[in-house]
């Protein structure tokens, strides 16, 4: 069954330097996502991406970030200047369509800590 | 208030058990539902989406009430393997695209 993947599985870092996770979606797949989770809380939604362009965005999603499609398969989010905060699991889904009845299908997942 | 609220549990209950929970959300905009299941520091698996006329899935059932804004699921003879923590997520089109909310999550304890 075709699955979503994602590397490193765990990123530590230091404040300050930036980062990049890397995501592969399934192939047959057009639309692009990136959520974090903070530890105990909730999975929330940074940014959707369809065609080499951003569609949607969060609050969340501000200049530090930033996402890209470098060739057919890779789909990464940057982190320029991180702080502890964003200290997270962050994952990345993809779906075939985006319409209303669309269904997302979830990466392992990379556990971002920030010291 | 939150957009898509979820009772976080845990609801522990014996194998065997019937359990049920709910999921309320608040913007009428809301056009697709799903329930997802997450296990501890892992990533959500989509367990089944949510139908207008309700959907069943061997153990587990998923009902939507338009009228008072909440989706359930209905888990049936409760397995030890069912222990996890169960997301709503709700899909409501804003401004021309479509925002996936995620609830909390409800934690499920299934007791041996």
């Amino acid at each position: 069954e075709p699955e979503v993947t994602q590397t490193p599985s765990h990123q530590v870092t230091q404040m300050g330097q930036e980062v990049i996770l890397r995501c592969v979606p399934i192939s047959n797949h057009l639309y692009f996502y990136w959520y974090r989770q903070i530890l105990g809380q909730k999975v929330e939604f940074l940014v959707s991406f369809y065609n080499n362009e951003i569609s949607e965005k969060s609050e969340i999603f501000d200049d530090q970030f930033s996402v890209e499609r470098p060739d057919g398969s890779n789909f990464t989010l940057k982190i320029r200047s991180t702080k502890l905060e964003d200290s997270a699991m962050y994952f990345c889904a993809s779906s075939v369509t985006y319409d209303s009845s669309y269904e997302q299908y979830f990466g392992p997942g990379t556990r971002l800590t920030v010291t | 208030r939150k957009e898509v609220e979820q009772d976080p549990g845990p609801f522990n209950v014996p194998e065997g058990a019937t359990v049920a929970f709910n999921c309320t959300y608040s913007n009428s905009a809301s056009q697709s539902f799903f329930w997802y299941r997450q296990d501890c520091r892992k990533e959500p698996k989509l367990l089944m989406s949510v139908y207008s006329s309700g959907n069943e899935d061997g153990r587990f059932t998923a009902q939507l009430n338009r009228a008072s804004q909440y989706i359930s699921l209905l888990i049936r003879d409760s397995k030890l393997s069912d222990s996890a923590t169960y997301l709503c997520a709700v899909n409501r089109r804003d401004s021309g695209t479509y925002k996936y909310i995620f609830g909390t999550g409800t934690r499920l304890k299934v007791l041996a």
